[in-house]
């Protein structure tokens, strides 16, 4: 079945500076790719996502990048903020099935 | 936003005993999914479920786990019975169709401790 592997568990970051977060996917199938945020002792919060179509989407602060070749896709944080602080998960649908999860990456933003 | 309620937030069992975890999906939503999370991070997938079957499930989706939504009430979980390694937060979630890129809701999660 679908791995997804993300590559960063921690990253620690300054205010203002770029956060960058690594995933990769094994099924080629897969063609949705969503990104959530859950802050300290809470639920998953939807952030941003990237459909197969494409290879980059913004909103606001967020970047997403997909390389499908790679398998490979990123959340770029621009301009980080303390309330950006944060467990982020990346995930793919398996070819239109239930969302299989990375591992988490925790990121801290520091004043 | 939609939102996904789950109840009770947090529940405290004795090993051997049932439990049933609640989920109260968007209203319109047609899917329904549980998830377990571990130690903070790992969302390991168990299970989801549409027009009243379970249409995949993983390894971890043991026996002893089931799930119905009866008559379009709650989304539930039921263990029975209960084992040590089954403390961990559950997070229900839903969306209105699956694949192509269709979103999922997630619930805040029901953290479980077994004793």
């Amino acid at each position: 079945g679908e791995k997804v592997e993300q590559h960063e568990s921690t990253l620690s970051v300054r205010e203002g500076d770029s956060a960058v977060i690594n995933c990769t996917y094994t099924d080629t199938a897969s063609s949705y790719f969503p990104w959530y945020k859950q802050e300290a002792g809470k639920g998953l919060h939807f952030v941003i996502d990237i459909r197969s179509n494409v290879d980059r989407k913004q909103s606001q602060r967020l970047i997403v990048l997909l390389d499908k070749k790679a398998k490979r896709f990123s959340l770029h944080i621009t301009a980080t903020q303390p309330e950006d602080s944060a467990i982020y998960f990346c995930a793919a649908d398996q070819g239109g099935r239930a969302l299989i999860f990375g591992t988490g990456t925790t990121v801290s933003v520091s004043p | 936003g939609p939102k996904v309620l789950q109840i009770p937030s947090h529940q405290i069992i004795d090993m051997g005993q049932m439990v049933t975890l609640n989920c109260d999906p968007v209203s319109n939503h047609l899917y329904f999914y549980w998830y377990k999370q571990i130690l903070g991070q790992q969302m390991e997938f168990l299970v989801n479920f549409y027009n009243g079957k379970v249409m995949e499930k993983s390894k971890l989706f043991k026996d002893q786990f089931s799930v119905e939504r009866p008559d379009g009430s709650y989304f539930t979980l039921k263990i029975q019975p209960t084992a040590l390694e089954d403390s961990a937060v559950y997070f229900c979630a839903s969306s209105l169709g699956q694949g192509r890129g269709t979103e999922v809701f997630f619930g805040k999660g029901t953290r479980l401790t077994v004793v």
